[in-house]
């Protein structure tokens, strides 16, 4: 089946130091793979997406690159923050029908 | 309007107990969620609806009955919980105009839901 694994949190980082949050999945056939943030008390919002190797996504400063060969999708910002605090979910979609999958999430805490 | 709006925002309920958790958006989405998220945990899914459809229903217990009366709502009938039904409910919708393509989700900010 499909799955996602991704680092486990919480991460804590200073005012514009650099992000990585590691994100490696399975799955079959070809995933669409995505990055969604929760804010403390609110949904998830779609943070970028990629739907095909080599493919990167990019939105606020935060980008991932879609690598089949390492089956990864590391999401990175140069300089977090403060309002960067939040949760981060690495997922996936495979085979249509919009079953998405999400890693376990990794929270984020940016200190001033 | 690229809201998914959910009510209530939270819930408190006996075990026999009967409520309704709503969910509704005006974006023209034909396919509508139900995600279930335990504290800490990633959500997971419950039910898909497509086109006003139960599409996939992942092994919910009965005591959990959905309805999508339109294409704008979606009902999540509880009856009869366990306290560890206690969870963020989260509805999400996303626009469905082709199975094979993977779309982004739309959620809600969900129902925080304790049952005692």
């Amino acid at each position: 089946g499909n799955s996602v694994t991704q680092m486990e949190g919480p991460v804590t980082l200073s005012e514009e130091a650099f992000l990585t949050i590691n994100c490696t999945y399975t799955a079959t056939g070809y995933p669409s793979l995505f990055w969604y943030v929760q804010y403390p008390g609110e949904g998830l919002q779609l943070l970028l997406k990629a739907t095909k190797a080599d493919d990167k996504g990019s939105n606020k400063g935060f980008e991932a690159t879609y690598r089949k060969e390492t089956t990864s999708f590391h999401l990175e910002k140069g300089s977090v923050q403060v309002s960067d605090s939040a949760v981060y979910f690495c997922a996936l979609s495979a085979g249509g029908y919009q079953k998405v999958t999400f890693g376990i999430g990794t929270k984020l805490q940016v200190i001033p | 309007d690229t809201e998914v709006t959910q009510t209530p925002k939270h819930l408190v309920m006996g075990m026999t107990n009967k409520k309704s958790l709503k969910c509704e958006q005006h974006m023209g989405h034909r396919a509508m969620y139900w995600y279930k998220q335990k504290a800490k945990k990633p959500p997971e899914l419950m039910f898909v609806y497509s086109y006003e459809k139960l599409s996939i229903n992942e092994s919910v217990p009965s005591r959990f009955s959905p309805e999508c009366p339109n294409s704008s709502l979606l009902n999540l009938h509880l009856h009869a919980l366990q306290p560890e039904d206690s969870a963020l409910y989260l509805c999400a919708s996303s626009q469905s105009r082709d199975a094979s393509f993977n779309e982004k989700l739309f959620f809600g900010s969900g129902t925080q839901l304790s049952v005692l």
